[in-house]
């Protein structure tokens, strides 16, 4: 079974300038999430979608990210202008509907801002 | 809010045991378990779903404490394998949404 597939896993981009990360998760995957992983701390979730549906988007720094799941299957998440604070991993996972789901996370994608 | 997990780091020889905590301000509905190796992705390890739950998967094992409102992840006769940084994570609600999760407990397994 094909696992989450995120791209690109790295990305070096200058501060105000615009960046987008796309993921696909796991085929029947109801549940996906955008978290981002600061170096040293752990994910903080940023969205999480139910098909193609925004259930709680109350972290999601609104002024400069947005995110999307179009026919509720592939995500793209993207941040503009770039802050330098904005330097982190960015991992997507999915899950089946439901409370007992495990979350699937993909490899991350590696944002630098200089 | 973030939960808690204690210590922040731990370093153990092979063949020792370690545990590590979870704790919440708020109710807990369930508490979930993952570990996440140097530049990879956190893996599941386990999910408690009821108060005074416990799991066990090999020589990991967990509880959970509802009325506490906190989690104990136990590793026990660690392996090398076992290195990694530990989270916790707890939902916002009991359908399991917004998991959110600490800030992670660093283990370091020795020979």
């Amino acid at each position: 079974e094909a696992g989450v597939a995120q791209s690109p896993r790295y990305k070096i981009i200058e501060k105000r300038q615009s960046v987008a990360f796309w993921c696909n998760p796991i085929s029947g995957h109801a549940t996906l999430y955008w978290y981002q992983q600061i170096l040293g701390q752990g994910p903080k979730l940023l969205i999480q979608f139910q098909n193609n549906g925004v259930v709680d988007d109350s972290q999601l720094p609104k002024d400069r990210f947005s995110a999307e799941r179009l026919k509720g299957v592939d995500s793209t998440l993207k941040i503009q202008p770039a802050k330098l604070e904005d330097s982190a991993v960015y991992l997507c996972a999915s899950s089946l509907a439901g409370y007992t789901g495990e979350l699937f996370f993909g490899e991350g994608s590696r944002l630098t801002v200089l | 809010q973030q939960p808690v997990q204690s210590p922040q780091a731990v370093i153990l020889r092979e063949g020792e045991d370690a545990v590590i905590n979870c704790s919440s301000s708020k109710a807990l509905y369930s508490v979930h378990w993952y570990r996440q190796k140097h530049g990879e992705a956190p893996v599941f390890l386990m999910i408690l779903l009821k108060g005074g739950e416990q799991k066990g998967h090999d020589k990991i094992s967990a509880s959970f404490n509802e009325k506490k409102q906190q989690s104990s992840l136990y590793l026990t006769a660690s392996q090398l394998s076992y290195s990694g940084t530990y989270f916790c994570g707890t939902p916002k609600d009991n359908a399991g949404n917004m998991l959110t999760f600490g800030g992670g407990t660093r283990l370091m397994v020795k020979p």
